[in-house]
């Protein structure tokens, strides 16, 4: 069954430090999304994307963030300067449109020390 | 605005009994899409149902049951005869038109014990 694979599964980082999540979506699928999952909160949406720009984002995806489909397969978010705040699991999804079901991949741990 | 409220933070039951949880919507949009998703301690979030706004069917999928009332903006998740493998977290999300914006409740732990 086709599913959406992220890397790393963990990642530490010190504050400031510049983090990429890397997400690989499924093949066929055209919207990509980034939510995130703060320890023991609900799940907010971050941004999506289709066409290879920004369909939407969230008030949390400020300036530091970014989003980038480098080459076809790979969906990527950057954090550019990462805060204390930013610990959290950071879940990649795709959809086949945009109100289908979203596969959401096992997610990326993002610790900021 | 939307708004999904999951009221109940954890529900504990013993093997084989049922388990409802709720789920109660705010959007004034007239056309939504209402989510289910499991949460399992592995951490990946999977997809159980989607339903759209003018679908008030309910739903049966083997031991997982919904009940969409839009009178009361009400989706309801029914587990029956419950198994150690439903321990999961449990949230519902809503959608409008918005890109796939999905509005999350902050979920309903289960803990099913043998």
């Amino acid at each position: 069954e086709p599913e959406v694979t992220q890397t790393p599964s963990h990642q530490v980082t010190q504050m400031g430090q510049e983090v990429i999540l890397r997400c690989v979506p499924i093949s066929n699928h055209l919207y990509f999304y980034w939510y995130r999952q703060i320890l023991g909160q609900k799940v907010e949406f971050l941004v999506s994307f289709y066409n290879n720009e920004i369909s939407e984002k969230s008030e949390i995806f400020d300036d530091q963030f970014s989003v980038e489909r480098p080459d076809g397969s790979n969906f990527t978010l950057k954090i550019r300067s990462t805060k204390l705040e930013d610990s959290a699991m950071y879940f990649c999804a795709s959809s086949l449109d945009f109100t289908g079901e979203l596969f959401f991949g096992e997610g990326s741990r993002l610790t900021v020390l | 605005a939307q708004k999904v409220t999951q009221a109940q933070t954890e529900i504990s039951v013993v093997e084989k009994e049922d388990v409802t949880l709720d789920c109660v919507y705010e959007t004034r949009d007239t056309t939504y899409y209402l989510f289910w998703y499991k949460q399992p301690p592995s951490g990946e979030l999977v997809f159980l149902i989607r339903r759209n706004s003018f679908d008030e069917q309910n739903e049966i999928s083997g031991r997982y049951s919904w009940n969409f009332q839009k009178s009361t903006s009400s989706f309801n998740f029914t587990i029956t005869a419950s198994q150690v493998v439903d321990s999961a977290v449990y949230f519902c999300a809503l959608t409008t038109d918005s890109w796939g914006k999905l509005q999350f409740g902050a979920g309903t732990q289960v803990v099913v014990t043998p």
